[in-house]
């Protein structure tokens, strides 16, 4: 069984405001992910990390920027929210093999208004 | 250019009968392949997964067939059960520069009634 960790699952948000939505794992694992689903769609991957100080966009051009201060940690920050950016983001992470699953978090429901 | 499809957006199956999701793929690097449950509001949960050197996977009640040459996979559920129901995608992954990046298709809603 996975562990990890997204806060807030939910956030209803003014627009213009800055969020920062927070991903935790305790597995070890150096790569994590995010990724962006709306309703009825498939995830798309907005950005990767391969370790501590790496960080790469994904296959989905997004707003968000990311960071990897710490293994277990990858936040998502938004500068300032637009009713755009309403949608639901999932975190994951996995170990260092040429072919891993990635486990999810529970995920965020972000509504912008 | 969606490189994972599934094209079933639904799927009705009465429980204890055989529930079986499809999934089509058009880029011949991918090399390994997922299928995922997710309920709503909740993350996606691994089911099992299958690397292209193999044809089938199974784990309990879950098995994964994997077509190369038709680059067709698909998900069987026997028996099937109530709480199967759910969204199910499949995924696919690729080495090189995609290294362990995943595509995953649409999704198609299993509902499956006692």
């Amino acid at each position: 069984e996975a562990d990890i960790y997204q806060t807030p699952r939910y956030l209803v948000i003014g627009t213009g405001k800055k969020i920062t939505l927070e991903c935790s794992q305790t597995m070890g694992h150096d790569k994590m992910y995010w990724y962006q689903q709306d309703p009825g769609m498939e995830l798309h991957l907005i950005h990767y990390s391969y370790g501590v100080n790496s960080t790469e966009k994904g296959d989905l051009s997004s707003e968000s920027t990311v960071s990897r201060i710490r293994t277990e940690h990858f936040p998502l920050t938004l500068e300032s929210a637009r009713p755009s950016h309403t949608s639901q983001y999932l975190c994951a992470s996995s170990m260092w093999r040429a072919a891993d699953t990635q486990y999810f978090g529970p995920g965020t429901r972000l509504t912008v208004l | 250019d969606q490189q994972v499809k599934q094209n079933s957006p639904s799927l009705s199956v009465q429980e204890g009968r055989i529930s079986i999701l499809n999934c089509d793929y058009t880029n011949s690097m991918f090399d390994y392949f997922l299928w995922y449950k997710k309920y709503p509001a909740e993350g996606p949960t691994f089911l099992i997964s299958i690397s292209s050197i193999k044809d089938k996977n199974e784990d309990g009640r879950f098995t994964v067939f994997l077509n190369k040459s038709a680059k067709h996979l698909s998900l069987h559920i026997v028996p099937s059960q109530p709480g199967d129901s759910a969204v199910y995608f499949c995924a696919a992954s690729a080495g090189g520069t995609s290294y362990g990046k995943l595509t995953f298709g649409q999704g198609t809603i299993l509902t499956v009634h006692p």
